[in-house]
């Protein structure tokens, strides 16, 4: 399967700060990637689709200035969380994956803002 | 709306003992795909099994297999002969349908937490 890999895992940023994320499909040419976010003991919520070369498509409710995708390459999308709040506090993952493959996940980053 | 179901927060089971996972699923498409994932507490997301809704056998992958019942729209994890490593959170999840847009993202049920005792 395709090997994926997250950057950082953990991160701890003060409160006002940015902090960006790295997604790379180190063996699959990903057009699109997909992130998404965990609460504490919750599901898995897809925030954004990434698509390489264009904009990134955003699920209702995830505000596309707070988080911030770049898909510049078939191999890397960045996802920054700018000037985070404590509420932003979360578990990002990423994946990539289409129609006919199975989704590939990343190491996820757990993000706590202070 | 497409939707994925489990209704146990919680399960426990014996080593070496069978375990069922329960997970519901709602869709119209006609062509979709079933995902079980791992969580385990580091938080990174392994692949355990897929069923294809055109698929016509259950499948299996080593201990893990699924009870698919298409007309009943659900589709069950079976994991045989639980070890202790096999305690984790376990996600249904399904692919939305390639209509309107969608590209392959996978929409998740709550999850099952899954405690092996020895």
């Amino acid at each position: 399967g395709a090997v994926v890999s997250q950057h950082p895992s953990r991160v701890i940023c003060k409160s006002g700060t940015s902090v960006k994320i790295e997604c790379r499909s180190l063996d699959f040419q990903a057009t699109t990637m997909f992130w998404y976010r965990q609460f504490p003991k919750k599901s898995l919520m897809l925030m954004a689709t990434s698509n390489e070369g264009s904009k990134a498509t955003y699920e209702q409710g995830v505000e596309k200035d707070k988080f911030l995708i770049n898909h510049a390459s078939l191999t890397l999308s960045t996802l920054t969380v700018t000037s985070a709040h404590p509420e932003d506090s979360s578990f990002y993952i990423c994946s990539v994956g289409n129609m006919n493959t199975e989704a590939f996940f990343g190491q996820g980053t757990r993000l706590t803002v202070v | 709306a497409q939707k994925i179901t489990q209704t146990q927060p919680g399960m426990f089971v014996q080593e070496k003992e069978a375990v069922t996972l329960d997970c519901t699923y709602d869709t119209s498409d006609q062509s979709y795909g079933l995902f079980w994932y791992k969580q385990p507490s580091s938080g990174e997301m392994i692949f355990l099994i897929y069923q294809g809704s055109y698929d016509e056998q259950n499948a299996t992958e080593g201990r893990y297999s699924l009870n698919f019942q298409k007309a009943r729209k659900s589709a069950n994890l079976v994991i045989s002969a639980s070890q202790l490593g096999d305690s984790a959170m376990y996600f249904c999840a399904m692919r939305a349908g390639n209509y309107g847009g969608s590209q392959g993202n996978l929409i998740f049920g709550k999850g099952t937490k899954l405690s092996v005792k020895p």
